[in-house]
């Protein structure tokens, strides 16, 4: 799987669009992009995925940019309840393995 | 929440000894994982099981073995704690290679 660069932390004002950005330089054509969250000790979260288009669900969106090397979260209206750890991952689907790396430390000011 | 199960939640075990964390699920998943969670490292895979009886170690496998002789079941063994083991422990399950994971609450593992 493609190695992924995230930056250790970000804050964002609550209300505010969150943008949480992730590199990915070495993807190949097959693998996808994966976002997590884990909330302060509990269990990690799955928020989205893509592959080449950007892709937009009730939690967030992530915007893959045209030539695969970096994508972003964003979380449009970050609430307190967004403060987390992000993971991006980078794999191929049929990969049986699922690694995570640290991770970014969003924190949602008031 | 996915039905996933861990039990226990928190153990204090003394080093030498062996621990056994049990990960329950009632979603008939294929794939199950074991990962550790230490501060400044993330999460890190120990074990991961594709099937019954079906299993290959990740990153960080030393020291800890697996056994899934039910769908529903996998169990991860420290044959002898170490004080390097204190940690947290999480138990994942996916339903396919390309679906997402859902994870469990966690136990808590301190060895003294």
């Amino acid at each position: 799987d493609a190695k992924t660069t995230q930056p250790t932390s970000m804050d964002c004002a609550e209300g505010r669009a969150a943008n949480l950005p992730c590199n990915h330089s070495t993807i190949s054509g097959n693998e996808y992009v994966y976002w997590y969250r884990q909330i302060h000790s509990q269990g990690p979260q799955y928020i989205i995925h893509g592959l080449k288009n950007n892709e937009t669900n009730e939690m967030a969106s992530l915007i893959i940019t045209e030539d695969r090397k970096s994508s972003t979260l964003i979380l449009p209206h970050a609430t307190l309840r967004d403060t987390a750890v992000y993971y991006c991952i980078v794999r191929v689907a049929r990969n049986e393995k699922l690694t995570f790396g640290t991770g970014t430390r969003l924190t949602i000011i008031p | 929440d996915a039905g996933i199960t861990q039990s226990p939640r928190h153990k204090v075990t003394e080093t030498g000894t062996p621990v056994t964390l049990r990960c329950h699920q009632t979603e008939n998943h294929r794939y199950m994982y074991w990962y550790r969670q230490d501060p400044g490292h993330g999460l890190r895979l120990i074990h991961y099981s594709y099937g019954v009886k079906d299993t290959d170690k990740g990153e960080v496998s030393d020291g800890y073995s697996v056994s899934r002789s039910k769908t529903e079941d996998f169990l991860l063994t420290l044959e002898s704690a170490t004080s390097s083991q204190t940690s947290v422990y999480f138990c994942a399950i996916r339903k396919g290679t390309g679906t997402e994971a859902f994870f469990g609450q966690g136990t808590r593992l301190t060895v003294v």
